[in-house]
């Protein structure tokens, strides 16, 4: 498995309030990436990293936004929970932009359960 | 949108059956990949095709892209126990963003249970 580490690995917390989950790599990948997965929508792109203070937005952004000061760290912010933001969130990472080509292989993280009461 | 359908949602199959998973676009498909995830773990890439009707097989798992590279099929012969876990095909599409870099979308996954 790819060195990539998440934290927490579960978290419950309540609405309202903000959560910041961690991903860190030691594989020195350029590209970074946030997912949620939830039952019967598979894994959807929340936002994503190109390099170092170079993020955009995937298709599920509103309610999220992330930081990469670093190569090795993606943190994503819940900056006032809700409930319709319980999921499992996976990131990923790669050595090579997606790409009308393909995307070369994802690397995913163990992922972080969150439970917003 | 950009998507990609996958089908069935769930299959059952007895242990030593065949199983087979299909991924439709609408739109024609610059490339393919196959992931796989164990119950509680996290997605693990399988394989990439990109080639019009390219075929690829890694030893029981036979991997197909469509003539028209609309569709993709997974097809695992002879299932056993350590083949359970729902399998997701994903392709890359322009971002939503608008940006104009592209993004790996998966489909929904079908989720494999084997009876021993």
């Amino acid at each position: 498995d790819a060195g990539i580490t998440q934290s927490p690995r579960h978290k419950v917390t309540e609405t309202g309030t903000p959560v910041t989950l961690r991903c860190h790599q030691t594989e020195n990948h350029r590209y970074m990436y946030w997912y949620r997965q939830d039952p019967g929508h598979g894994l959807r792109l929340i936002h994503y990293s190109y390099g170092v203070k170079d993020t955009d937005k995937g298709e599920v952004s509103d309610g999220y936004s992330v930081s990469r000061s670093k190569t090795e760290d993606f943190l994503l912010t819940l900056e006032s929970a809700t409930s319709s933001q319980t999921s499992v969130y996976f990131c990923a990472i790669s050595e090579a932009r997606p790409s009308s080509l393909g995307q070369e292989t994802q690397y995913f993280g163990p992922g972080t359960r969150l439970l917003v009461l | 949108g950009q998507q990609v359908m996958q089908i069935p949602q769930y299959q059952h199959v007895q242990e030593g059956e065949d199983f087979t998973t299909y991924c439709n676009s609408s739109t024609t498909l610059s490339n393919i990949q196959w992931y796989k995830q164990r119950p509680g773990g996290h997605p693990v890439f399988l394989i990439q095709l990109v080639k019009s009707g390219e075929v690829k097989k890694q030893k029981r798992l036979t991997f197909q892209f469509g003539e028209a590279k609309k569709n993709s099929s997974l097809h695992i012969t002879a299932t056993q126990t350590t083949d359970v876990g729902t399998y997701f095909c994903a392709s890359t599409f322009l971002s939503y963003s608008g940006a104009g870099s592209y993004q790996l979308t998966f489909g929904k996954g079908t989720k494999l249970s084997v009876i021993p």
